[in-house]
């Protein structure tokens, strides 16, 4: 069964560094998302990319964080600085996107401890 | 701001039994509610979701009960089993916008 693929499963960084989270979704999808989850919470989305654009960012910190799907495939996320508060699971979703209620496929996540 | 509001946060439930999951919204303009289940060190997938045009659906031992007046959805999960055990969280979407998830239920099933 195809799934989607993150990496790496676990970061742990210091504050003010830069990191990086990859996600390869499953092949033929053409919408790709990125939620943060922190603990005890339902996930959140960041970003949702349509093929290589953008089309939803309204809830992605632009000052530090960026997202690219620069040839519609797979995905990386980026913080840079990291800050204390960005402490979450980064979780990667997928889906064929032909209709709205289309299942999201999730990949394991990101955990990401800043120190 | 907390568009769909789930509860409760935890439940425990001896296994055989019934296991209940609320959860309740404003925005009128969603039509789609789908359940997502949790284990630990896993991502979320969908369990179940259901349309505003019906008021229940069943899949299995899984359960969704639709108000749309009371704008309130709620899993059951009947004959309850410790494989059951997970975190679950309710969703809803409108079309054209994202997916929004409740703050979820840690759900125990007691053997």
């Amino acid at each position: 069964e195809a799934e989607v693929a993150q990496s790496p499963r676990y970061k742990i960084t210091e504050k003010s560094q830069a990191v990086a989270f990859w996600c390869d979704p499953i092949s033929g999808h053409a919408t790709l998302y990125w939620y943060r989850q922190i603990l005890g919470q339902g996930p959140e989305l960041l970003v949702q990319f349509q093929d290589e654009s953008v089309v939803d960012d309204s809830q992605l910190p632009k000052d530090r964080f960026s997202a690219e799907r620069l040839k519609g495939v797979d995905s990386t996320l980026k913080i840079q600085p990291a800050e204390l508060g960005d402490s979450a699971m980064y979780l990667c979703a997928s889906s064929l996107a032909v209709a709205h209620t289309d299942t999201q496929y999730f990949g394991p996540g990101t955990r990401l401890t800043v120190l | 701001q907390q568009q769909v509001k789930q509860s409760p946060q935890s439940l425990i439930v001896q296994k055989g039994g019934i296991s209940i999951i609320n959860c309740a919204y404003e925005n009128t303009a969603f039509d789609y509610f789908p359940w997502y289940q949790q284990f630990p060190g896993k991502g979320p997938a969908l369990l179940i979701a259901i349309r505003p045009d019906v008021s229940e659906k069943k899949e299995g031992r899984f359960t969704i009960s639709f108000n749309k007046s009371a704008k309130q959805f709620s899993l059951h999960i009947m004959d309850s089993q410790p494989g059951d055990s997970a975190t679950y969280f309710c969703a809803a979407m409108e079309y054209g916008n994202k997916l929004v998830f409740g703050a979820g239920t840690i759900l125990r099933v007691k053997s």
